[in-house]
């Protein structure tokens, strides 16, 4: 089993629909989670940290679920230029130096 | 602030060949670690370092050596190209820690034959 799993997608959706993500993680002790977003052919930015008690950031909900392991990202009103992949990270390694990427899910965002 | 940056953009190699993928930063920051993106596989750690003079394995070295003697440059060693090393390589940095905000490089594409 991978440690950090997300559906790759991808997910079409048309403009203003909301979509969910979800990122499963396999270490309970894991204790930072993050979202990135990769645009194609380009370097992984950080979307948002996920935060114990959920966190919003304009259309972008991020919640964490800890006794099922996984994390979420919510996007509302999408729009075509939210086509990206987008990465769920980890920080597996409980010395803090670690973080392990999921593979991406990728989303296309169609007028 | 330039931020991240990687040279060459590309490369092409031979099989048995070596080269060094350059890295460097110029936000100070203490904590830098190259990652590896094969399709469908996410990004790979393959080494990090907390702080100039420190450097560690993470989870695919094999093939790849490192040093950090200043805390802006980390450059990354290829010392017999195979064609499993084909990928696209990423450089990062952070402030402290590898859970802080991480800040990436262009990337470096490069293929084996």
């Amino acid at each position: 089993r991978k440690e950090v799993e997300q559906d790759p997608g991808p997910f079409n959706v048309p403009e203003g629909a909301t979509v969910a993500f979800n990122c499963t993680y396999s270490n309970s002790a894991s204790q930072s989670f993050f979202w990135y977003r990769q645009d194609c052919r380009k370097e992984p930015k950080l979307l948002m940290s996920v935060y114990s008690s959920g966190n919003e950031d304009g259309r972008f909900t991020a919640q964490l679920n800890r006794a099922s392991q996984y994390i979420s990202l919510l996007i509302r009103d999408s729009k075509l230029s939210d086509s990206a992949t987008y990465l769920c990270v980890v920080n597996i390694n409980n010395a803090g130096n670690m973080l392990t990427f999921g593979g991406g899910t990728r989303l296309m965002v169609k007028p | 602030n330039a931020g991240v940056t990687q040279t060459p953009k590309f490369q092409v190699l031979k099989t048995g060949q070596s080269m060094t993928l350059q890295c460097a930063q110029d936000m100070n920051h203490e904590y830098m670690s190259w990652y590896r993106q094969d399709p469908g596989m996410g990004l790979r750690l393959i080494h990090y370092s907390v702080g100039a003079g420190i450097t560690d394995q993470g989870e695919v070295p094999n093939g790849y050596n490192v040093s950090r003697s200043t805390t802006e440059d980390f450059p990354l060693r290829l010392l017999s190209a195979a064609p499993s090393q084909t990928s696209v390589y990423f450089c990062a940095s952070s402030y402290a820690q590898a859970q802080e905000t991480q800040y990436f490089g262009p990337g470096t594409r490069l293929l084996v034959l």
